[in-house]
Parts: C-alpha cells; sequence; structure tokens
C-alpha cells in the first residue's frame, strides 16, 4: 500500500527565513508525486508534479525536488502570504486500484511571521 | 477555464439523514475523484469515476456512493448518516489520459452530522 510522511508536522519561520519540507514516501511504480497548498477551509491548489527522481520544478518562492525516495519543498525567502497547510501526495501505478486515488501526506502547517 | 465547483458549500444533517453532494469538474476533465478530510485522518480517497464508470474505491463502507453523469458532473450520496460523517467532502478533476495525472480540487461541501 501507498505510505506518505510528511515533516516536520508544523513549521514556524520568520519573514525571509528559508527552509524545506520533507516528504517521505513508498509507492508501488510512482506516476506522479504531487505538492499542493491549502489554506483554512478551502480545497488543496495545486502547486507542482514531479514524475521522476531528478526532477525539479520551480514557482515563485518555491521549489520543489523529487529522489526515488522523497521529495523536498524548498520555501525561499517566504512572506506571510505563504502560511499555509502543505500537502504531498503520490499516485501509484499499481493498474486499476491506483485509478484517480492520491495518497496523502498529513500536511506541514507552515506559519511565517512577520 | 472555471475552476471546480462544488454545491452546496455547507450542509447541515442530523443521524439517520441521508445527503448528496455535487461537483462539477474542469470542462474538458472526464475523471471525477472524491475524498474526505477529517482533522484525524487527513485526505481520505473515497471513488474515482471516469466515463460514467466506478473505476476505483477506497475503504469507505457501503453508505457511500456515487455516480458521474454523461457530461461528467458528478455526485455522491451518504445514507445513514452518522456523527463521524462530519468531515469536508472536496471533489477533483483531472483529464485523465498521457501523463495528465494532475488533479483539480474543488472548495469542498462542509458537512456536519448532529
Amino acid at each position: 500500500e501507498d505510505q506518505v510522511t510528511q515533516s516536520p508536522e508544523a513549521l514556524r519561520l520568520q519573514e525571509g527565513e528559508s527552509s524545506s519540507l520533507n516528504c517521505s514516501y513508498t509507492v508501488s511504480g510512482l506516476r506522479g508525486l504531487f505538492w499542493y497548498r491549502q489554506d483554512p477551509g478551502k480545497g488543496p491548489e495545486f502547486l507542482f508534479t514531479l514524475y521522476s527522481a531528478g526532477e525539479e520544478k520551480e514557482k515563485e518562492r518555491l521549489k520543489a525536488t523529487l529522489t526515488k525516495k522523497e521529495s523536498f519543498l524548498h520555501i525561499t525567502a517566504p512572506k506571510p502570504e505563504d502560511s499555509a497547510t502543505y500537502l504531498c501526495a503520490v499516485q501509484g501505478g499499481g493498474g486499476g486500484t491506483s485509478y484517480g486515488k492520491l495518497t496523502f501526506g498529513q500536511g506541514t502547517i507552515l506559519t511565517v511571521h512577520p | 477555464k472555471a475552476g471546480v465547483t462544488q454545491t452546496p458549500r455547507y450542509l447541515i444533517k442530523t443521524r439517520g439523514q441521508q445527503v448528496t453532494l455535487s461537483c462539477s469538474p474542469i470542462s474538458g476533465h472526464r475523471s471525477v475523484s472524491w475524498y474526505q478530510q477529517t482533522p484525524g485522518q487527513g485526505l481520505q480517497f473515497l471513488f474515482e469515476y471516469f466515463s460514467e464508470t466506478q473505476r476505483n474505491k477506497g475503504n469507505f463502507p457501503g453508505r457511500f456512493s456515487g455516480r458521474q453523469f454523461s457530461n461528467s458532473r458528478s455526485e455522491m450520496n451518504v445514507s445513514t448518516l452518522e456523527l463521524g460523517d462530519s468531515a469536508l467532502y472536496l471533489c477533483a478533476s483531472r483529464i485523465s489520459g498521457g501523463r495528465q495525472e494532475t488533479q483539480y480540487f474543488g472548495p469542498g461541501t462542509r458537512l456536519l452530522v448532529l
């Protein structure tokens, strides 16, 4: 069964203090690893999709990287508006049991203080 | 393009009642997945529909069911509601095909069971 573990559970940063969030996964044939941002009371907002080890994606202050066992979401010089829960999910390649199914981690709650 | 829409946004029901939630996917997206999000369990996969057929199902009791219409709109139904069914119900759509695995989420329906 696919599993995703995110760390840390919560992270408090000062504005401008760069850091990284970790997502460790086990999956049978990775079809994709996804990062989402979720604000309280809202649906997850898509950030990145990574397909294979070595791949990197970047968007504004965020950069996602992927290895065979984990993914990192690097946040450079964060601002208070980056405060949110960041979710990591995988889709395995296990045939019919993987159709449309994302397995999520518990998320990292990021708080950026001004 | 308009995003994924869900109705209603909020719902209050009592134990034993049933409820139907609706999801309209992004135009052109043929796959719709449903998830339940609770503080304790996080985001859990309910089921996935493609071309009006359920292709995958998570580990939820038979009280949870769904369907998809020819225009790709989807509904999920929960019968004989229990207190533990209180959650944010999210639907997500994707194109489905090739490497287009990314799922885009709607705002969710917040269900409270009293």
